[in-house]
């Protein structure tokens, strides 16, 4: 069974710094990983989407990347802004209609 | 372009009230899903549909029933609420699962 799991789950630093994201999973057959923020009270916004055979993929200031033959994903985001705060989830798509996510890491960027 | 939308918002409902959450989206999009998120966890697949007349269970469908009768609509109905059916509801949909989702806004759902 597919499991996902994102570490740590909230996170705080000062506006400015670079973080990252951590994102694992069990089962390397997977199609693509993606990341999504979520804000409160909110739906989930797509940030990234990782195909099976890329290694990253960048957007802005927001760069993934993924390693399957460890089962891991990184989100990493330069020069944080306080616009940044919000929960950021993880999801491995391992065909089948089945979206597997992690549990999210909240994330807090202070002015 | 409205992408997926999802009504109500927020609701309350008593146990063993009925109800149906509403989702429609306006992409044309085949497959489309509703997901549960309890308090600090991901999301779990409650149902999925690869298009209009074709649905199947998800991870945790017990006490729901979903319908695809056009390609805009998959409407989550619950019967017999309970209160372990307190969540936040999303719906989601996809033109090819390849290639990314879109979700709605969510629905806040309370049974007491």
């Amino acid at each position: 069974k597919q499991e996902v799991t994102q570490i740590p789950a909230a996170l705080s630093v000062p506006e400015g710094e670079n973080l990252v994201l951590n994102c694992s999973f069990t089962d390397s057959a997977i199609y693509n990983l993606q990341w999504f923020r979520q804000d409160p009270g909110k739906g989930l916004t797509s940030l990234l989407l990782i195909q099976s055979s890329q290694r990253e993929q960048t957007s802005g200031r927001l760069n993934a990347s993924l390693d399957k033959s460890s089962g891991r994903s990184t989100l990493y985001i330069a020069a944080s802004q306080p616009g940044d705060s919000a929960t950021y989830l993880c999801a491995v798509n391992k065909g089948a209609q089945k979206l597997v996510f992690g549990q999210g890491t909240r994330l807090t960027i202070n002015p | 372009n409205a992408g997926v939308t999802q009504t109500p918002k927020f609701r309350i409902l008593k146990i063993g009230q009925s109800m149906t959450l509403q989702c429609t989206q306006d992409m044309n999009h085949n497959y489309m899903y509703w997901y549960r998120q309890d308090p600090g966890m991901g999301l779990k697949l409650i149902y999925y549909s690869v298009g209009a007349g074709i649905t199947d269970k998800g991870e945790v469908p017990n006490g729901y029933n979903v319908s695809r009768s056009t390609t805009e609509d998959f409407p989550l109905r619950l019967e017999l609420a309970a209160p372990s059916q307190t969540s936040v509801y999303f719906c989601a949909s996809s033109q090819d699962p390849n290639y990314g989702y879109t979700f709605g806004s969510g629905t806040r759902l309370t049974v007491v």
